[in-house]
């Protein structure tokens, strides 16, 4: 069965710090374009970052230099390591997978893991 | 930065009515726009993508048209399992952009 599952998310301090996992099955990360995107509460959905097959990465514009995507092809994990992390980065984060590489539509999608930014 | 403009922002609706939702793009986006459903508390799921390819699973009666600027997604006889918000969602050009949402309820 083809499943993405994270985890990682949790309370974190402003100006703190967290690695958000995804693991994936039923097909390869490392063979597959694989995105973020989050949603702040009551919020709607917002990209944040993509990784393509042959490894480049792209980001939100309000997000470069403090999140950084990356996988792990042998434990078939993605990662979204978030530094500098403020209150507006309160979200549900998915990871998801892009279905054709033509169109970058996203047809596989985890259930998605909460990160709260809060004194 | 493509912003995408969704109407309406809520709608509620019969069973086995027809309901169409409109996304507009603030460039053409050619037929690079897809449309999910998140039902309360789940994750976006792919209904639509390249503006009108239907995807394996996903009921008949949901259908997409448009190219450009101007796209739509229909929902022919609804029912009670289509409440959810729909989101289009713009690949053509980074940042990838999704629209505010739509709201359907059904009554």
């Amino acid at each position: 069965e083809v499943q993405l599952v994270e985890s990682g998310g949790g309370l974190v301090q402003p100006g703190g710090s967290l690695r958000l996992s995804c693991a994936a099955s039923g097909f390869s990360v490392g063979a597959n374009y694989m995105t973020w995107v989050r949603q702040a509460p009551g919020k709607g959905l917002e990209w944040v970052s993509i990784i393509y097959a042959g490894g480049a990465t792209y980001y939100a514009d309000s997000l470069k230099g403090r999140f950084t995507i990356s996988r792990d092809n042998s434990n078939n994990t993605l990662y979204l390591q978030m530094n500098s992390l403020r209150g507006e980065d309160t979200a549900v984060y998915y990871c998801a997978r892009v279905g054709t590489w033509e169109y970058y539509d996203m047809d596989v999608w985890g259930q998605g893991t909460t990160v709260t930014v809060s004194s | 930065e493509i912003v995408l403009t969704q109407s309406p922002d809520f709608q509620s609706v019969t069973p086995k009515e027809k309901v169409t939702i409109t996304c507009r793009a603030s460039q053409s986006v050619h037929t690079a726009l897809h449309w999910y459903q998140q039902k309360a508390d789940q994750s976006p799921k792919l209904l639509i993508r390249h503006a009108s390819q239907s995807i394996s699973g996903v009921p008949s009666r949901f259908s997409g048209s448009g190219s450009g600027t101007d796209f739509s997604l229909t929902i022919n006889n609804l029912e009670a399992e289509d409440a959810a918000t729909y989101y289009c969602h713009q690949t053509s050009s980074f940042p990838l952009t999704f629209g505010g949402g739509t709201k359907l309820e059904i009554k």
